[in-house]
């Protein structure tokens, strides 16, 4: 199983461009997360789904959105950049119900916009 | 909400001494925690996890200690060795969709 695939692993955008992150697991997981993290700090919720066609907000959701199709991808979508959403954006995901299940990550979209 | 907190933003151990890396949460409801590992240019990486009905879990090298009256978790990582180095951020499971708070992180540097 490949687990968690982020693509592209890199990329630079110019301010005002637009692009989408994808975000793919083949574990079949129905939970999916798309978080940031910013030099030297913890990793920030974004958006989570709890399954195809639901959606919700995290804690820094503005200037993003998502869709969720299917279980396998989850989508990341940047319509105006912004300098400030410069950070490596990673997406996670886990199978469902009460606790005791760990997220499993991608290794990360590193993002600059200049 | 929930807010997750680490005492030390650096930690530096000799080679095969033990590492204990702190880790403080606020939100009693929290009820499941987890310690990620990230090395340089990876995704956070599963290390260990306890839930909240248990005080200690152990795996290989590593044990967490769950404390709920201070809020308050440890990871212990016994004969630390040089793929040790990375940073460790604990997490706080909450929430309908168990969404993960997590803490600022934790460079371990192990030195030869």
């Amino acid at each position: 199983n490949a687990g968690v695939t982020q693509t592209p692993k890199f990329r630079i955008l110019k301010i005002g461009q637009s692009m989408t992150l994808q975000c793919t697991q083949d574990m079949n997981h129905n939970y999916m997360y798309w978080y940031r993290q910013d030099p030297g700090m913890g990793l920030k919720l974004i958006y989570y789904s709890v399954g195809a066609g639901i959606t919700d907000k995290g804690e820094v959701p503005n200037g993003y959105n998502v869709s969720r199709s299917t279980t396998e991808d989850f989508p990341l979508r940047l319509e105006l950049a912004a300098p400030s959403q410069t950070s490596v954006y990673f997406c996670a995901s886990r199978f469902p119900g009460p606790r005791g299940q760990p997220q499993h990550f991608g290794d990360g979209t590193r993002l600059s916009i200049l | 909400g929930e807010s997750v907190g680490l005492h030390l933003p650096t930690l530096s151990v000799q080679e095969g001494d033990n590492s204990i890396i702190n880790c403080a949460y606020s939100n009693s409801a929290s009820d499941y925690f987890i310690w990620y590992k990230q090395e340089s240019g990876k995704g956070p990486q599963f290390i260990i996890d306890i839930r909240s009905n248990m005080d200690k879990r152990q795996g290989q090298r590593v044990t967490v200690l769950l404390n709920k009256t201070v809020k308050h978790l440890s990871l212990q990582i016994a004969a630390t060795q040089p793929g040790d180095s990375a940073v460790y951020f604990c997490a706080a499971d909450s929430g309908s969709a168990r969404q993960l708070t997590f803490g600022s992180g934790t460079q371990l540097t192990v030195l030869p």
